[in-house]
């Protein structure tokens, strides 16, 4: 049973607009969640994270909004640009965890220029 | 700064065969990890350390064992390879806990079990 879920597997938006990227949750013990980014051949690059206290964290153009009632966090980027076109993943995890993040399975966005 | 160096980048196994994945970091990071990445699956934690001399196991350890012999590499081995082991694996590192820092990860290695 999928703890963490991106049900969008793509989404493409135009350059300049708003992305909005989404993940929901299952387990009601996490309490830390953060984005992941992933270009082809590629790790994964951290981008930005939350922790359960907050209900918002900012950096630069990406904002992630975390809804703790409805255990769903969202990722917003603004503006887009062709350079965010990459795989996004959501992984969260419980205190004391040591590690052990649970991924989404990702989604996919294009940003066309 | 290399960061976190994966070897080797791609292999092709036959089905019984034996290999070992070397992660090495740079960054004197305490804790360490290793992910495999199946088509249209998130990633996967196989083994983690939180120190040198140190495992643990995570979501899918099974078919797989690690080593820390020293801090800065995590090794991943394959005793018995099987098709059901072809993926991506990622290693990554942190300071701490990533579950409130951001891990780094290596650029993976591409594994084919035939």
């Amino acid at each position: 049973d999928q703890q963490v879920k991106q049900n969008s597997p793509s989404l493409s938006v135009q350059e300049g607009r708003i992305s909005i990227l989404n993940c929901d949750y299952t387990n009601s013990m996490f309490d830390y969640f953060l984005w992941y980014k992933k270009y082809p051949a590629e790790g994964p690059t951290f981008l930005i994270s939350i922790s359960s206290i907050k209900d918002k964290n900012e950096d630069g153009r990406f904002t992630v909004f975390l809804n703790k009632s409805a255990k769903h966090l969202s990722l917003h980027i603004v503006p887009s640009q062709p350079g965010d076109s990459a795989v996004y993943f959501c992984a969260a995890s419980a205190l004391g965890s040591q590690g052990n993040l649970i991924f989404g399975k990702g989604t996919k966005l294009s940003v066309k220029p | 700064n290399a960061g976190v160096t994966q070897t080797p980048k791609f292999r092709v196994l036959k089905t019984g065969q034996s290999m070992t994945l070397l992660c090495a970091q740079d960054m004197n990071h305490e804790y360490m990890y290793w992910y495999r990445q199946d088509p249209g699956m998130g990633l996967r934690l196989i083994h983690y350390s939180v120190g040198e001399g140190t495992t643990a196991k995570g979501e899918v350890p099974d078919g797989y064992n690690v080593s820390r012999l020293k801090k800065q590499n995590f090794l991943l081995g394959l005793e018995s390879a099987a098709p059901s082991q072809t993926s991506v694996y990622f290693c990554a590192s942190s300071y701490r806990d990533p579950t409130n820092t951001e891990a780094f990860f290596g650029q993976g290695t591409r594994l084919t079990v035939v």
